[in-house]
């Protein structure tokens, strides 16, 4: 089946440490984007990709960095940088050229700084 | 201003009785729309597209004022099921890339 997997579902962190969160699809989407979201908040925009390679700055993209080397691959890695990294991250994909359609999510990491 | 401004609520609704929300969007170039749910601490879902002409689907209708730039959500009938957060989705399409900007959310409780 086709769908959009984010891993890991719960992450901890050590103040200091960067770390990767995966967001892997089968959909042959060309758009993949980073989303957060603090509680009783909506999302927020970290960054956003159209295709391979090409990568745009979403609204707090500070203290974040991703990479797209493959289509169905959108890692996000939060950096030391990010002074308030604990959150619910979420990964989303669609077409690119078709606007009118349904995002996919991913099901989510939560990550959380100890 | 936001780009996309949604009441965050909560709207207490008693169960049976309609209630009705709206989101705001700045940007006239915008070009689809979305309503999102979203429950507790899981990933949204599609609830509908919003269309120029206004659709409908079972107790739900979703409205798009392109000249005041806002959509709304109708819920009829409300059942208990449908407490959640409701997530207002704007579609922009620009040279740069196509950005896909959520509302706040509106929290919906409904009560027996």
């Amino acid at each position: 089946d086709g769908g959009i997997t984010q891993s890991p579902k719960y992450l901890f962190r050590k103040e200091g440490q960067n770390v990767t969160l995966s967001c892997e699809q089968n959909l042959n989407h060309d758009a993949m984007y980073w989303y957060r979201q603090d509680p009783g908040q909506g999302l927020r925009l970290i960054y956003y990709s159209q295709i391979v390679n090409d990568f745009q700055k979403g609204d707090i993209a500070e203290g974040y960095s991703v990479s797209r080397e493959k289509k169905e691959s959108f890692p996000l890695t939060v950096t030391s940088a990010q002074k308030n990294p604990t959150a619910f991250y979420l990964c989303a994909s669609l077409p690119r050229d078709r606007s009118n359609t349904e995002a996919f999510f991913g099901q989510g990491t939560r990550l959380t700084v100890v | 201003r936001k780009e996309v401004e949604q009441d965050p609520g909560p709207f207490n609704v008693p169960e049976g009785a309609t209630v009705a929300f709206n989101c705001t969007y700045s940007n006239s170039a915008s070009q689809s729309f979305f309503w999102y749910r979203q429950d507790c601490r899981k990933e949204p879902k599609l609830l509908m597209s919003v269309y120029s002409s206004g659709n409908e689907d079972g107790r739900f209708t979703a409205q798009l004022n392109r000249a005041s730039q806002y959509i709304s959500l109708l819920i009829r009938d409300s059942k208990l099921s449908d407490s959640a957060t409701y997530l207002c989705v704007v579609f922009l399409i620009k040279a740069a890339g196509n950005k896909l900007t959520f509302g706040g959310g509106t929290r919906v409780l409904v009560k027996p």
